[in-house]
């Protein structure tokens, strides 16, 4: 089975519309995290997210919006979409953070975005 | 600010052996990670050190030193399925990981 799986694997879509990309994960993992890799290779977060608190990189633009309906998905909307939203995002899962620190992260095969 | 460097691009030789370093700046660190990633696929777990030292695992060993924020995976008996990016990532206070752009390995025959 598939850890954390995400779907569409491609989305190709017009400028201004706007779309969802979802994430589910089957770890029992309390956190997830949405990145968004760009054609540098960057791997930037955009979002986590557990129970508990929602933590926002304050340079994504307010079109990207996080939902959760569960501990087990975190899906990814898009509104408004542009040129530069076209990239390969992933989705990933960890358990929730320790004083350990062992946040070894499990991510997604990734959604390449192409916005025309 | 939070960075991480290490080199974009490197080059080897099948059967060989090759070190790719990483150097973080962080707010606090809790441990640092490797990553492989091959073209078109998602990052996987290859390695996690938060202690001192090396640790090795199979072919892949990875080693750190937190007093001069210095980190390097070492890939030995090259093969060429270990043509990849490899990101290096650590681990700040707050428990984000902050990435580096990674090392693209390619493994000449």
């Amino acid at each position: 089975d598939t850890a954390v799986s995400q779907t569409p694997k491609y989305l190709v879509t017009q400028m201004g519309n706007d779309k969802s990309i979802k994430c589910e994960q089957n770890l029992g993992h309390d956190t997830m995290y949405w990145y968004k890799q760009d054609s540098k290779k960057f791997l930037k977060i955009m979002f986590s997210y557990n129970n508990k608190e929602l933590i926002i990189n304050e340079t994504v633009p307010n079109r990207f919006s996080p939902k959760s309906p569960d501990k087990a998905h975190l899906n990814l909307h898009i509104n408004s979409l542009e040129l530069g939203d076209s990239a390969v995002y992933f989705c990933a899962s960890s358990q929730e953070r320790s004083d350990w620190g062992t946040d070894t992260q499990y991510f997604g095969p990734g959604t390449r975005l192409t916005v025309l | 600010g939070q960075n991480i460097d290490q080199p974009t691009e490197m080059t080897a030789t099948e059967g060989a052996i090759v070190q790719i370093n990483c150097t973080y700046q962080t707010s606090g660190f809790n441990g640092l990670f490797w990553y492989q990633q091959h073209a078109g696929e998602a990052p996987t777990f290859l390695s996690y050190n938060v202690l001192d030292g090396l640790e090795e695992k199979g072919r892949f060993s990875s080693f750190l030193s937190r007093s001069k924020g210095y980190s390097y995976l070492l890939l030995k008996e090259l093969q060429m399925k270990d043509s990849a990016s490899y990101l290096c990532a650590a681990l700040d206070s707050n428990y984000q990981l902050i990435w580096g752009a990674g090392t693209k390995l390619i493994i000449k025959p």
